[in-house]
């Protein structure tokens, strides 16, 4: 248990839905990160928040989109997906004084 | 960012003790180095950081020579439940860029009975 949450913890979706993924900390921390975890690649950072603010889109396509509307939530809103996005999402948090970061559980998304 | 080289792959038997050696020959001045484990389908926990000589906690041994240039992730007396993948990475901390972390293929780590 990091303190970090994630949900849902497993999602399918076909290609044409719209959903969002979220995460939640309240750890105090003012950074927040997506990752994309793909079956044997490694986790590729997707997006990071510092004190609400995206500093990073690591050339995210448009079919995915952050929402941070405070420091303990971020979220991944998926529209018009497809089925190479499957993958485990990853949410972490760090707070600002550390380079540790603290791992949320993952989402798994199936993309039919 | 520096970009960090490791073994795909490391057996081991239960009880021993496990060195893993990393290289990353462009480490910056401002950078640590950081590891973390990976249980499947999980998220990535923290292990261990250091910038300079040993650095040790209750999980692990952290041994980075004097260029930097590499360091070793030392597990004493291994179990099963270390099984896992390990990553080694270096982390600028500092300003807008602190604490991106770039992942690289990581160590899958097998311990035997």
């Amino acid at each position: 248990e990091t303190g970090v949450t994630q949900t849902p913890r497993h999602l399918v979706m076909g290609m044409t839905n719209k959903k969002s993924l979220k995460c939640e900390q309240h750890l105090g921390h003012n950074a927040m990160y997506w990752y994309k975890q793909s079956a044997k690649k490694p986790l590729e950072l997707m997006f990071v928040y510092n004190f609400k603010e995206q500093t990073e889109n690591n050339s995210v396509p448009s079919r995915f989109s952050p929402e941070c509307p405070n420091s303990s939530h971020l979220f991944l809103h998926l529209h018009t997906l497809q089925p190479e996005d499957s993958a485990l999402y990853l949410c972490a948090s760090r707070r600002d004084s550390s380079n540790e970061q603290f791992f949320g559980p993952g989402t798994r998304l199936t993309v039919l | 960012l520096a970009k960090t080289t490791q073994p795909i792959s490391m057996d081991s038997y239960e009880g021993q003790e496990v060195n893993i050696t990393c290289s990353h020959n462009n480490i910056a001045t401002n950078d640590y180095i950081t590891w973390y484990q990976q249980f499947p389908s999980q998220g990535p926990r923290f292990i261990i950081q250091g910038y300079k000589t040993k650095v040790t906690n209750e999980v692990a041994s952290l041994f980075i020579p004097a260029d930097r240039k590499s360091s070793t992730l030392s597990l004493p007396r291994v179990s099963l439940s270390d099984t896992a993948v390990y990553y080694c990475l270096v982390v600028f901390l500092g300003g807008n860029q602190g604490g991106k972390l770039i992942f690289g293929q990581g160590t899958e780590l097998s311990v035997k009975p």
